[in-house]
């Protein structure tokens, strides 16, 4: 089965600064997608960005961009200009091509401080 | 226009009862999951079902039991309660073949087994 590393169990921003969140992954695929997801105190779990494989460029959303780096298997999120209501815990996540199952990371606890 | 409904949100019952939890998505999707998520966030699927036919069925004890009526509902039916049954349960959905399967999440339903 495929795994999902977050070695960051916590990591702290102030307000405005810009912080990466890390993950790397183990898989022998090269066709996949990949997830960040972020879940707030009010549990919700909300898709973040994706990206799939096979695309060179890196997703962005807005604030939010990731760095992909397929032959490292490290796929870590940029969160620029950090807000309080970024604060939360960030999933990230691999599917397979083929499947339907998720495989998530640990998760890393993002503290925004005013 | 809630894309994944839980219900209940809080499940507070006594060991050895009987419980269910009901999830409906409106996203017109094809697929619906089961995770639990425990004290320390860990998300881990239990069941996924494609057209109401079950395609994952994690290592679970067979007190739980999913029934999909339709392909807009997945319910959970948990049998004689335990105390390590107590976690956040999230349902999910997603299409298959389309935007790399991104899963959509319920709000959760948080349950307390004293």
């Amino acid at each position: 089965a495929q795994t999902v590393t977050q070695s960051q169990p916590e990591m702290s921003v102030q307000e405005a600064e810009t912080v990466t969140l890390s993950c790397t992954y183990d898989t022998s695929e090269s066709d996949y997608y990949l997830f960040w997801y972020k879940q707030p105190p009010s549990r919700q779990m909300i898709l973040v960005i994706r990206q799939e494989a096979y695309k060179q460029q890196n997703a962005t959303e807005n604030r939010f961009s990731v760095n992909f780096q397929k032959a490292a298997k490290s796929f870590s999120l940029k969160i620029s200009d950090s807000q309080l209501g970024d604060a939360a815990m960030y999933f990230c996540a691999y599917r397979s091509n083929t499947g339907n199952q998720f495989y998530f990371g640990t998760g890393t606890s993002l503290t925004v401080i005013p | 226009d809630t894309a994944v409904s839980q219900t209940p949100k809080y499940l507070v019952t006594q060991m050895g009862n009987d419980k269910s939890i009901k999830c409906e998505q409106n996203l017109g999707h094809d697929t619906m999951y089961w995770y639990k998520q425990d004290s320390k966030k860990f998300l881990k699927i239990m069941f996924s079902y494609n057209n109401k036919e079950l395609i994952i069925n994690e290592t679970v004890p067979n007190r739980f039991s999913p029934k999909s009526p339709d392909k807009a509902h997945l319910n959970l039916h948990i049998n004689s309660l335990e105390l390590g049954d107590s976690a956040v349960y999230f349902c999910a959905s997603s299409q298959y073949g389309l935007a790399g399967e991104t899963q959509y999440f319920g709000p959760g339903t948080r349950l307390l087994v004293l």
